[in-house]
């Protein structure tokens, strides 16, 4: 089982629709989880980043971590045609090595 | 300001012959990490060097991979011979620490024929 899972997608909702993504982990250990965006042929960019369980806002932009169920989320309000591309989720345990989900292809359709 | 840069963007080349990436980290960052992205298992980190000193080379799939960080503005990452199930997307990325934000840079897409 890979440590960090999340759905490959494709995953298309029409602009302006709310966005769920989703990951899972499997190690308890982890303490910090972490949103990426990747655009095509671009590297990774940091969208959003968080510590332990709880939700984080930072405009259209809200990342959610339950701790217990092993579950991170992020949310995109009002989505724009410019949201797509493919979200990495990551995690972090004491040993500050980065897992990375294998990420999640997003299409917002005009 | 500049970001991470990584050439050449693209390699294209033939089974056996030696590879070599180039990455300029951020100005000012003393952590620099090695990537390999595909298809089938993700965002793999390579190696890690703080202050040049490679400090976790456990992702390097085999001998054949070698990275150095000769200074604190240039590294690189060298397969040689090269294989094609080394096909890949290959990110440098830096920070400011381990456990600080990382920035990656645009990656340098390989193809081993």
């Amino acid at each position: 089982q890979k440590e960090v899972e999340q759905d490959p997608g494709p995953l298309s909702v029409p602009e302006g629709a709310i966005v769920s993504l989703n990951c899972t982990y499997s190690n308890s250990a982890f303490q910090y989880f972490m949103w990426y965006r990747q655009y095509s042929r671009k590297g990774p960019e940091l969208l959003m980043y968080t510590y332990s369980s709880g939700n984080k806002e930072d405009g259209r932009f809200t990342a959610q971590v339950d701790k217990s169920s092993k579950y991170i989320s992020l949310f995109i309000r009002d989505s724009q045609p410019s949201d797509s591309a493919t979200y990495l989720c990551a995690s972090r345990g004491r040993d500050d090595k980065i897992i990375f989900g294998k990420g999640t292809r997003l299409h917002i359709l005009p | 300001d500049a970001g991470v840069i990584q050439s050449p963007r693209h390699e294209v080349t033939e089974m056996g012959q030696e590879v070599t990436l180039r990455c300029k980290p951020i100005s000012g960052h003393n952590s620099l990490f090695w990537y390999r992205q595909t298809m089938m298992r993700g965002l793999e980190l390579l190696i890690y060097f703080n202050n040049n000193v490679p400090i976790d080379d456990s992702g390097m799939p085999e001998d054949r991979f070698s990275a150095k960080m000769p200074n604190a503005s240039f590294s690189t990452l060298k397969i040689q011979p090269s294989e094609p199930r080394d096909s890949a997307v290959y990110f440098c990325a830096s920070s400011t620490g381990r456990n600080q934000p990382q920035h990656f840079g645009d990656g340098t897409r390989l193809s081993i024929l």
